[in-house]
């Protein structure tokens, strides 16, 4: 069956580092797309970025272009976060999740969701 | 660029059905929507996708009270015999190249 499992929060100080991870495993990691999507506490589901299948494309939210970086390892079926210059405001749970479509191209839906890892930005 | 709106609460008494809805902005009505439920300090989980002409497809394990159907700029998730396990944050999703957006969320308290 299909697992996704988060790890690699914790508490970090604003304009320190921290990478996730997510371990995938139960389907042919190489042909499905990733995606890292965070929940604020008490609030609702917010992108954070995206890797195609291949690792050819990325793209990022807004909120977080220029200081996150989204990876993959096929030969180790996991995909990275690598968050830079951390802010408050990106105190979350950060899930991966993984695309419904087989090397899609064009965007797809998830039919996967991980655990959650929290990541807590505070002095 | 396209949105999705949900009312934020939604209530329905243990054992009758409700109806939420997920509405796409103008412009956008013949968009697939996937629902996602979110139980408690749990992890979100994918139950379907409903396609613009109401056909639908439901994720591994998703039981057969869940349904869902279109109408126009309209997606509707249906759970049927409530239960309370069923309560929990319900959100849609849709998607493009390079773009994924969330509703944000429907609360579903059961009576």
């Amino acid at each position: 069956q299909v697992q996704l499992v988060e790890s690699g929060g914790g508490v970090v100080q604003p304009g320190r580092s921290l990478r996730l991870s997510c371990a995938a495993s139960g389907f042919t990691f190489t042909t499905y797309g990733m995606h890292w999507v965070r929940q604020a506490p008490g609030k609702g589901l917010e992108r954070v970025a995206i890797i195609s299948y291949d690792g050819g494309n990325e793209y990022y939210a807004d909120s977080v272009k220029g200081r996150f970086t989204i990876s993959r390892d096929n030969s180790k079926n996991t995909l990275y976060l690598q968050m830079n210059s951390l802010r408050t405001e990106d105190t979350a749970v950060y899930y991966c999740a993984k695309e419904g479509g087989v090397k899609v191209t064009v965007g797809s839906y998830f039919d996967y969701w991980g655990q959650g890892t929290l990541v807590t930005v505070s002095s | 660029q396209v949105v999705l709106t949900q009312s934020p609460s939604a209530s329905a008494s243990l054992g009758a059905s409700v109806k939420l809805t997920c509405t796409l902005t103008s412009g956008h009505s013949t968009y697939t929507i996937a629902w996602h439920q979110q139980q408690p300090e749990k992890g979100p989980r994918y139950l379907m996708k409903v396609n613009s002409d109401g056909s639908h497809s439901k994720g591994d394990g998703i039981p057969d009270r869940f349904s869902g159907s279109s109408s126009g700029a309209e997606r509707y998730l249906t759970i049927s015999s409530l239960q309370s396990e069923d309560e929990a944050d319900y959100y849609c999703q849709t998607w493009g190249t390079g773009i994924q957006v969330f509703g944000g969320g429907t609360k579903l308290t059961v009576l």
